[in-house]
């Protein structure tokens, strides 16, 4: 069955501290979607990047970064020199082809909390 | 802005109430999917339409229904309200089928839903 797991519930960092959330995620399909979103104490869900499966290349906008290895199934983010403004909610999530409804079943993860202590 | 419009932003109700929470997709996009969120909970799927129809059902109380209407705004309707349907309840849409295989959901704003 298709599944993400966040293991890591809550992360308290220092500001300026790096800090990575893990993702691991399980997939029958060869082709699939991988996305992060945060959540900001506001509680709006924003949206931050998304990986297809056939590029496994790493990608870095500004202090965020992204490793995709599909051998461990996993899809990291990284977070350089946090800020409280990182402060939030991190959800993975998984995107694939549902063959029974024809269009796309999304499966989130249980979210990392992420606080950065001043 | 995602695009997406969620009505209303809050709603307070009792027990054993019925409401309705209403989605606007963004524009283009033919499919809207419902989310639950408890208490520092993660995102439970409810519902998906595209286009009208009905395509997948996660874990939705039989006291909760929703539709999608022609013009592809979305109501989630709950009823027989009871105190742990308090939530915040999110709306997202994306294109669905096609070339949009690799869209992500853009989310509402949610509805914060407390039920006393």
């Amino acid at each position: 069955a298709q599944k993400v797991t966040q293991a890591q519930t809550e992360i308290s960092v220092v500001e300026k501290e790096d800090v990575t959330l893990d993702c691991v995620y399980e997939t029958r399909d060869t082709t699939y979607y991988l996305f992060w979103y945060k959540q900001p104490p506001s509680g709006e869900l924003v949206f931050l990047i998304r990986r297809n499966s056939f590029d496994e290349q790493n990608e870095i906008s500004g202090r965020y970064s992204w490793n995709f290895q599909k051998s461990t199934s996993s899809f990291n983010f990284t977070i350089t020199a946090s800020q409280v403004v990182d402060s939030a909610v991190y959800f993975c999530a998984l995107s694939e082809a549902s063959a029974t409804s024809g269009t796309y079943k999304y499966i989130f993860g249980t979210g990392t909390r992420l606080k950065v202590l001043a | 802005d995602s695009g997406v419009t969620q009505t209303p932003k809050h709603l307070i109700t009792a027990t054993g109430q019925r409401v309705t929470l209403r989605c606007s997709p963004r524009s283009g996009d033919l499919s809207v999917y419902w989310y639950q969120q408890s208490l520092d909970q993660g995102l439970q799927f409810l519902i998906h339409y595209y286009n009208g129809e009905e395509r997948a059902k996660g874990n939705i109380l039989e006291r909760f229904s929703a539709q999608q209407f022609p013009d592809l705004h979305s109501e989630l309707n709950l009823s027989s309200l009871e105190l742990g349907d308090s939530a915040l309840y999110f709306c997202a849409s994306s294109p669905g089928r096609g070339s949009a295989y690799n869209s992500p959901l853009h989310f509402g704003n949610g509805t914060r839903l407390t039920v006393t």
